[in-house]
């Protein structure tokens, strides 16, 4: 079973839609989670950390369910610019981060 | 600041050349990384440095060889590498081991 799983996608959807997707975790002791975006042929950028009571930053929400072990982040009022590839992160221990494969996110005019 | 510099952007050597990857960061981080990407997957670690001292080495074959010269500088040398190590090689830092991790641009390699 891989330690983190996504859904990859792609999600494809209009401008000013909102998507949402999950991720599921297996280590029950891991400590941080984070949602990274990564574009073709970049490097993976920090788009947020994900705290238990769940937190905003502008257009994206994300939540933390430890009790199911998912992670969720939430994009409304979709941009093309945010197409790109959303990268689930977990910080198993103190050096180790476990990444999700990805979910594509496709969003068209 | 949140800047991890690497260099050079692309490479492309032949399997009996030696050539050297480096990354530079500027902002007091004393954990450095080094992580492989294949096209379509997730970054896989490779080293982890922590104050200077390998701390952590994910079973990657001596073909690769980090070297962290001092705080701000990570460098990896490459040496009789195969057409499969071809990837985008991701340095990474944080403040310490456990802290939020911040990735360099990347050094896409194509070994011939």
């Amino acid at each position: 079973r891989k330690e983190v799983e996504q859904d990859p996608g792609p999600f494809n959807v209009p401008e000013g839609a909102t998507v949402a997707f999950n991720c599921t975790y297996s280590n029950s002791a891991s400590q941080s989670f984070f949602w990274y975006r990564q574009d073709c042929r970049k490097e993976p950028k920090l788009l947020m950390s994900v705290y238990s009571s769940g937190n905003e930053d502008g257009r994206f929400t994300a939540q933390l369910n430890r009790a199911s072990q998912y992670i969720s982040l939430l994009i409304r009022d979709s941009k093309l610019s945010d197409s790109a590839t959303y990268l689930c992160v977990v910080h198993d221990n103190d050096y180790k981060l476990s990444f999700g494969a990805g979910t594509t996110v496709t969003v068209r005019a | 600041d949140t800047e991890v510099t690497q260099t050079p952007k692309h490479l492309v050597m032949g399997m009996t050349n030696k050539k050297s990857l480096k990354c530079e960061q500027h902002m007091g981080h004393r954990a450095m990384y080094w992580y492989k990407q294949k096209a379509k997957k997730p970054p896989e670690l490779m080293f982890v440095y922590s104050y200077e001292k390998l701390s952590i080495n994910e079973s990657v074959p001596s073909r690769f060889s980090p070297e962290c010269p001092n705080s701000s500088l990570l460098n990896l040398h490459l040496h009789a590498l195969q057409p499969e190590d071809s990837a985008l090689y991701l340095c990474a830092s944080s403040l310490q081991q456990q802290d939020t991790q911040y990735f360099g641009p990347g050094t896409r390699l194509t070994v011939l």
